[in-house]
């Protein structure tokens, strides 16, 4: 059964910073192109960014470059999202995910507030 | 500000069948499948087509889906209260490298 369990969600001041993790299991995690989406509360879905198979390229959406990083490590089955600088407009669930196959987690609760 | 366009509600009763546009571009849907989410209220998107036109095991045939040229439809025929829902469209952006996603159609069962 494939499973994705996200974690690290939480409570932030506008400005802080905060690391998501996604444990993956029960499929070849590191066969995968893997993405972070996003759902503000009453929203829709939102690509934030995602890796390629093997880390060597990542993309963002505009209003998350160059203060959200994605990462992986296959050895570990684990997706990784550093988001710094954070906003208010950050508010969402943040969900791991991989669009494509429909593979998603529960998601966690990211909440930027002072 | 959704890149993909789905209009915001629809609506039908028991049995009826209804149909959820979603329009994008030559960098998307032109160029790439479409995938479709049911969302129902706290709980993760749940894949309902593929590629299109393909159903996932366990989900039923009175889903379906269909694309042309930039736009794509999800069809559900034979209503039924549980698909009462969120529905979203999804397709791979050439351009942005990612994913692109409509904005939402909340599907109410009358």
């Amino acid at each position: 059964e494939v499973q994705l369990v996200e974690s690290g969600g939480g409570l932030v001041q506008p400005g802080g910073s905060l690391r998501l993790s996604c444990a993956a299991s029960g499929f070849t995690f590191s066969s995968y192109w893997m993405s972070w989406v996003r759902q503000a509360p009453g929203k829709g879905l939102e690509w934030v960014a995602n890796i390629k198979l093997d880390g060597s390229e990542q993309y963002s959406e505009d209003s998350v470059k160059g203060r959200f990083t994605i990462s992986r490590d296959n050895a570990k089955n684990s997706l990784y999202l550093q988001m710094n600088s954070l906003r208010a407009e950050d508010t969402a669930v943040y969900y791991c995910a991989d669009p494509g196959t429909g593979y998603w987690g529960q998601g966690t609760l990211v909440t930027v507030s002072s | 500000q959704s890149v993909l366009t789905q209009a915001p509600s629809a609506s039908g009763t028991p049995g009826q069948r209804v149909t959820i546009s979603c329009s994008g571009s030559s960098s998307n849907i032109g160029s790439k499948d479409v995938n479709w989410f049911q969302q129902l209220p706290g709980t993760a998107p749940k894949l309902v087509i593929y590629s299109s036109n393909q159903r996932p095991s366990g989900v039923p045939d009175r889903f379906s889906g269909s694309k042309s040229g930039t736009s794509a439809s999800l069809a559900i025929s034979g209503l039924q209260s549980e698909d009462e829902a969120d529905y979203y469209c999804a397709s791979w952006d050439v351009s942005l490298n990612g994913w692109v996603f409509g904005g939402g159609t909340k599907l109410t069962v009358l």
